[in-house]
């Protein structure tokens, strides 16, 4: 099983709505951290959450991380075809020893 | 800001070779890097974690016959695809982190085994 769940695991919506993209741990995370992708390129960091309750805000997209550290949030307001892509959430969880892991990811596509 | 170099970022091969794929860190001495693979239309999955001067240590289901992993200094990890065939095709991409620090990701190599 996965331990960083993402959902939705795809998202079509139309130009200029809104989207939420939900990251879930069972453990407490160490950091959260959001990154956008397509297949087969580098990883585009976009934000990185520590402290519980904290959310930062980047252009049109806003991430939280909720109080006890195990979902983080990630908002696309008036979404735009730009926005497409993957988005993955990324933090340090503790399982034997530390490891950094990525979540399940979700595929935006915004329709123009 | 830190800087880690993935090389090479695309490579083809025939069923059977091996693939070696290096990563480095610029700019900083990296105590553990991170390899990852992603299959399309899927997130990054840990392969292994390698810290320098020492054994890696794999996921469950990674072989590491397969998957040899060599971390010989502070600033070089490299993967070896060993034996490749067409289902070890691929997109890998490898992270490097200082001591207590963020992790930095190398570009990727997109790995196509004929």
């Amino acid at each position: 099983s996965q331990e960083l769940e993402q959902s939705p695991q795809s998202l079509i919506v139309q130009e200029g709505k809104n989207l939420t993209i939900n990251c879930t741990s069972s453990k407490t995370l160490y950091g959260l951290y959001w990154y956008k992708q397509k297949y087969g390129e580098g990883l585009i960091f976009l934000m990185m959450l520590q402290k519980g309750g904290e959310e930062k805000s980047h252009e049109k997209i806003t991430a939280k991380l909720d109080e006890k550290k195990q979902q983080s949030s990630l908002h696309i307001t008036a979404s735009q075809p730009s926005h497409a892509g993957i988005y993955l959430c990324g933090a340090d969880i503790l399982s034997g020893t530390y490891k950094y892991i990525f979540g399940t990811g979700t595929r935006l596509k915004v329709l123009a | 800001g830190a800087v880690v170099s993935q090389h090479p970022s695309r490579v083809i091969c025939k069923s059977g070779t091996s693939v070696k794929i290096e990563c480095r860190s610029l700019d900083f001495q990296a105590t553990t890097m991170f390899w990852y693979r992603q299959f399309p239309k899927q997130s990054l999955m840990l392969m292994a974690t390698s810290n320098e001067g020492s054994k890696a240590t794999y996921e469950q289901g990674v072989e590491k016959d397969k998957f040899l992993i060599n971390h010989a200094s502070l600033t070089l990890s490299t993967l070896t695809v060993t034996s490749a065939h067409p289902e070890d095709s691929s997109f890998y991409i490898c992270s490097a982190r200082r001591q207590n620090e963020k992790l930095f990701f190398g570009s990727g190599t997109q790995l196509s085994v004929l």
